[in-house]
């Protein structure tokens, strides 16, 4: 089974930040990779598929790169709304997550 | 516009099994997309339990393969999750989700506002 790791466990951030975050794969996933934003009590939210497609609504400030293993969230200016938890996903395996908060 | 509404019991004794439905509004449930459930214990990540394809196919999480069985009822534009001999470990908000297979194939990009379960005597 393929094995998802996200690094930090936890961001400080301050508002106008760039803030990245990391994904990896255990074995490589071509770009078949998936972040996703989650707020307290909120079903998480699609931001970007094959690990750099930005879902249609979501702001230019989030982007992603990578493939094969290891792969990268950025958000550009990390506005007020940005702090939350992200996850990566590859088909059935979610990463543990990445929340991000006030520094 | 496809929307997904989660339903079913939110308490659930233990080795009973645990029942939800969810109801699509917006699209035919038959059409070209990919249903599934995530769910997420009180505090913790995100764990997916299993999809069903509009073919008919459905795929699993291995750790819970020998309890879980998705279905699709056409009839009603909904789709299930049965989770059977449920323990305590089975408390978590349970999430419907959807993917559009040929724009996101890999990716869940509609959710269901989720549905707290929780099992105990």
């Amino acid at each position: 089974d393929i094995q998802m790791t996200q690094s930090p466990s936890t961001l400080s951030a301050s508002v106008g930040d760039r803030v990245t975050i990391t994904c990896r794969a255990s074995q490589s996933i071509s770009s078949w990779l998936a972040w996703y934003q989650q707020k307290p009590g909120k079903a998480p939210k699609l931001l970007i598929y094959k690990a750099s497609s930005l879902e249609s609504g979501v702001p230019s400030r989030f982007s992603g790169s990578g493939s094969g293993t290891e792969f990268t969230l950025t958000i550009s200016s990390l506005q007020p709304d940005d702090f939350a938890t992200y996850y990566c996903q590859h088909q059935g395996t979610f990463g543990p997550g990445t929340k991000v908060d006030i520094k | 516009q496809v929307q997904l509404q989660e339903s079913g019991p939110g308490l659930v004794k233990p080795s009973e099994t645990l029942s939800l439905t969810c109801a699509v509004s917006g699209y035919s449930i038959s059409s070209g997309y990919y249903w599934g459930w995530i769910r997420q214990p009180p505090g913790k990540g995100l764990e997916w339990i299993g999809s069903i394809y509009h073919s008919g196919s459905t795929y699993y999480n291995p750790s819970l393969k020998s309890r879980v069985t998705i279905s699709v009822d056409t009839s009603k534009n909904q789709f299930s999750l049965k989770l059977s001999s449920v323990t305590a470990a089975d408390t978590a908000v349970y999430y419907c989700a959807s993917g559009e297979l040929e724009r996101v194939p890999d990716a869940f990009d509609i959710w269901g506002q989720g549905t707290m379960v929780t099992v105990s005597s």
